[in-house]
C-alpha cells in the first residue's frame, strides 16, 4: 500500500491564482482530512470528510474548498491565493470506528509546500 | 483551538542520552497518540494509547496515558542521530475530534 499520497510536493503561486492540491489514499479509510502547518506551530484542521459526498469545515476553512466524490480522493481547492495561505499542507486519513472502542488514528501524506507571492 | 500544552518546545541532547517530553490538558481525552515528523515529511504515528494508566513501548520509545486522562508523556531511551525530528502529541475525546500539541523539536548531537 502506498498509504496517503499528495501532489504536488512544492508549488509557488502568485496572489489571486488558483490551484488544487491532490490527495489519494489506498487504505479504504472512511475519514479524510486537510491540515495546514505553519512554522513552529501544530496542525490546524481546514476541512474533513466522513465519507464520499460528505464534507465539513474544520478550524480554518476560509479561502479553501473541498470535495469528496470517491472514497480514495479528497482534493483541496484554493480559489484566490493569498500570502496568508503560504504553508505546508498535509492530507490525512483514518478508519474511524465508533462506540465504546472509538479509534481515530490518522495517517498522513508527505505534504505539499505552498508559497504565495 | 489547541488545548494540548506540549513541553519542552525544543531539546538539544547528546547521543546516548534519554529524552522525555509531555503533553498536558485541562480536558479529558479517550486516546493519546504520539507522532514523529522528520524534515520535509508528514507526521508518522509512533504509539497509540487507549486506556488511562496504559504504558506502551515501541523499540526505544515508551509512552504513558496519564491516570487522570489529561496528560501523556513520551520517553526516548539511548538517543541516536536518527531520533532527530519534531514529536507531536495528539489526543481525541469521545467525539473523535483529534487535537495536536505544538510539537517538541529534538536535536541529537554526536
Amino acid at each position: 500500500n502506498a498509504g496517503v499520497t499528495q501532489t504536488p510536493k512544492f508549488r509557488i503561486l502568485k496572489i489571486g491564482q488558483s490551484m488544487t492540491l491532490q490527495c489519494t489514499q489506498d487504505m479504504n479509510h472512511n475519514y479524510m482530512y486537510w491540515y495546514r502547518q505553519d512554522p513552529g506551530m501544530g496542525l490546524k484542521l481546514i476541512y474533513y470528510s466522513v465519507g464520499a459526498g460528505i464534507t465539513d469545515k474544520g478550524e480554518v476553512p476560509n479561502g479553501y474548498n473541498v470535495s469528496r466524490s470517491t472514497t480514495e480522493d479528497f482534493p483541496l481547492r484554493l480559489e484566490l491565493a493569498a500570502p496568508s495561505q503560504t504553508s505546508v499542507y498535509f492530507c490525512a486519513s483514518s478508519q474511524r470506528t465508533s462506540g465504546a472502542h472509538l479509534r481515530n488514528e490518522q495517517f498522513f501524506g508527505p505534504g505539499t509546500r505552498l508559497t504565495v507571492l | 483551538g489547541q488545548q494540548l500544552n506540549q513541553s519542552p518546545q525544543s531539546m538539544f541532547i547528546q547521543e546516548g542520552e534519554d529524552v522525555s517530553m509531555n503533553c498536558t490538558s485541562s480536558s479529558i481525552f479517550n486516546t493519546w497518540l504520539w507522532y514523529k515528523q522528520e524534515p520535509g515529511e508528514g507526521p508518522v504515528l509512533l504509539i497509540a494509547l487507549y486506556k488511562a494508566g496504559e504504558l506502551t513501548s515501541n523499540g526505544r520509545l515508551t509512552a504513558q496515558f496519564g491516570i487522570t486522562r489529561k496528560d501523556s508523556f513520551l520517553n526516548i531511551s539511548a538517543s541516536i542521530p536518527s531520533d532527530v525530528g519534531i514529536y507531536f502529541c495528539a489526543a481525541h475525546d469521545s467525539w473523535g475530534k483529534l487535537q495536536f500539541g505544538a510539537g517538541t523539536q529534538v536535536v541529537v548531537t554526536p
